[in-house]
C-alpha cells in the first residue's frame, strides 16, 4: 500500500514551453501533497504544499506564477512548469501524506531537462 | 530557519564494514526520519523516530533520536552492495513540512 506515482518519469522540452507533471496516490487518499525539487548532488528542497480544493502554499523564493499547482482531487496533484528555461532543469519529486500517522510517501520523481 | 547538518557527505567503504552517519540541528525536532534514495528514484523511508532517546532497528539498520531532540544517528551493520545510495535525515518543520539534511552518499567496494 501507500504507492505514489508520477508521470512522466522523464521529459525533455524546449526553452519557453510549459510542462505538466502529475502526481497520484494510487491506493490511498492524501490529505496533502508536496512538491520538491532536487538539483544534482543536492538535497530535496520543498517548493510548495498542496491541499485538495485550495490554493497551494509556496515556499519562500518559489515563483507561484511559474510553478502552477492544481490539486483537483484527494489522489491527484499536478505541477506545471510554465515558460521553462534551462535553469529549471531538475528532478521534481512529489509526496503525498496522511495525517495519522504523520507520514509522507514519495513518488519516483520526474527528470525535467530544458534545452 | 531550521537546518539539518548531516555528516559525512560521502563514505567509501568495503563490503562487510559497518557504517555510521549522523544529523544535527540547532533547533528541536519532534520527529526524525531516515530515508534512502537510489539514482533516479524518490526517497524511501527507512526508519522513523518519534521520541527523544528512542532507539529503533530495521534489519541491519539502527537509528537513535538524541535526548536533546537536536540530533540523530543511523548505523548500518555488515554493509552489502545493495546498501549503496544516498541517505538523508529529515525532520518535520511544523505539522507536515519536511526539511532534509544534505545527504550522505554511500559507496561500497566489493
Amino acid at each position: 500500500g501507500a504507492v505514489v506515482s508520477q508521470h512522466p518519469s522523464r521529459v525533455i522540452c524546449k526553452s519557453g514551453t510549459s510542462v505538466k507533471i502529475e502526481c497520484r496516490s494510487l491506493d490511498f487518499q492524501a490529505t496533502t501533497m508536496f512538491w520538491y525539487r532536487q538539483f544534482p548532488k543536492q538535497s530535496l528542497m520543498l517548493m510548495a504544499t498542496s491541499n485538495e480544493g485550495s490554493k497551494a502554499t509556496y515556499e519562500q523564493g518559489v515563483e507561484k506564477d511559474k510553478f502552477l499547482i492544481n490539486h483537483a482531487s484527494l489522489t491527484l496533484s499536478t505541477l506545471t512548469v510554465t515558460s521553462a528555461h534551462p535553469e529549471d532543469s531538475s528532478f521534481y519529486i512529489c509526496s503525498a501524506s496522511v495525517v495519522s500517522p504523520n507520514e509522507q510517501f514519495f513518488g519516483p520523481g520526474t527528470r525535467l531537462t530544458v534545452l | 530557519g531550521q537546518q539539518l547538518n548531516q555528516s559525512p557527505q560521502s563514505m567509501f567503504i568495503q563490503e562487510g564494514e559497518d557504517v555510521s552517519m549522523n544529523c544535527t540541528s540547532s533547533s528541536i525536532f519532534n520527529t526524525w526520519l531516515w530515508y534512502k534514495q537510489e539514482p533516479g528514484e524518490g526517497p524511501v523511508l527507512l526508519i522513523a523516530l518519534y521520541k527523544a532517546g528512542e532507539l529503533t532497528s530495521n534489519g541491519r539498520l539502527t537509528a537513535q533520536f538524541g535526548i536533546t531532540r537536536k540530533d540523530s544517528f543511523l548505523n548500518i551493520s555488515a554493509s552489502i552492495p545493495s546498501d549503496v545510495g544516498i541517505y538523508f535525515c529529515a525532520g518535520y518543520r511544523g505539522a507536515q513540512k519536511l526539511v532534509f539534511g544534505q545527504g550522505t552518499r554511500l559507496t561500497i567496494n566489493p
